[in-house]
């Protein structure tokens, strides 16, 4: 069974950082594009960028470059999304998904990030 | 990359068929078919039910189906129940971007 694990919920202070994690398993985990959607509350899916493991080459929604950063270590088949100064404005419910030639076709469990003073 | 396009809810009483659209411009779907709809429970992740704008997951019941005319996808449920309530978002994939709609909320009278 293809399965994604990610990493718990976190609460963070506006200016922090935050690296969160997806464990991908039950498939070749190099050959499938692996990357985040965003979800704030209340409102819709929004993709923020994914990775191929085999490579490392990213890619990223043009209005998420430089505000956060997705990486891989394949050694342990799992994804990060990181973050280097959190905003409240970050605050949202990420899902890591695994891309097909089609789009998703797997998603994470969600880890929910809370920034507040 | 504007999102796509869907009305933000929908009704239906048990038993009758919906039908949810998802409006993009030309580009969003860049002449090819990776229209996907997901269906998600309130506090539950994302669940793919039709890909390749008609394609069902196995798993997925018939009463799913999806077509898609121009810049338009849409997804229909029939014989609705009440275990179809919840939120519907389409999709469309042109490698290397992912636009999602808004959200449809389908709710079972």
């Amino acid at each position: 069974e293809v399965q994604l694990v990610q990493s718990g919920a976190e609460v963070k202070k506006p200016g922090e950082s935050l690296k969160i994690s997806c464990k991908g398993s039950g498939y070749g985990f190099t050959s499938y594009w692996i990357g985040w959607v965003r979800q704030m509350s209340g409102e819709g899916l929004e993709w923020l960028g994914f990775i191929y493991p085999g490579n490392s080459n990213v890619k990223y929604r043009p209005s998420f470059q430089g505000q956060v950063t997705i990486s891989v270590d394949k050694s342990i088949s799992t994804a990060y999304l990181q973050w280097s100064n959190l905003k409240a404005s970050d605050t949202a419910i990420y899902y890591c998904a695994r891309w097909v030639y089609h789009g998703v076709d797997v998603w994470g469990q969600g880890t929910t990030v809370t920034v507040a003073s | 990359q504007s999102a796509l396009t869907q009305p933000a809810s929908v009704s239906g009483s048990p038993g009758q068929s919906i039908t949810i659209s998802c409006t993009g411009i030309s580009s969003d779907f860049g002449g090819h078919n990776y229209v996907s709809w997901y269906q998600q429970h309130p506090g539950k992740v994302p669940k793919l039910m039709i890909y390749d704008v008609t394609n069902r997951p196995s798993g997925v019941s018939h009463r799913f189906s999806g077509s898609k005319s121009g810049n338009t996808a849409s997804l229909t449920i029939s014989g609705l129940q009440a275990e179809d309530e919840a939120v519907y978002h389409c999709s469309s994939y042109t490698f290397p971007n992912t636009v999602f709609g808004g959200g449809t909320k389908l709710t079972v009278l």
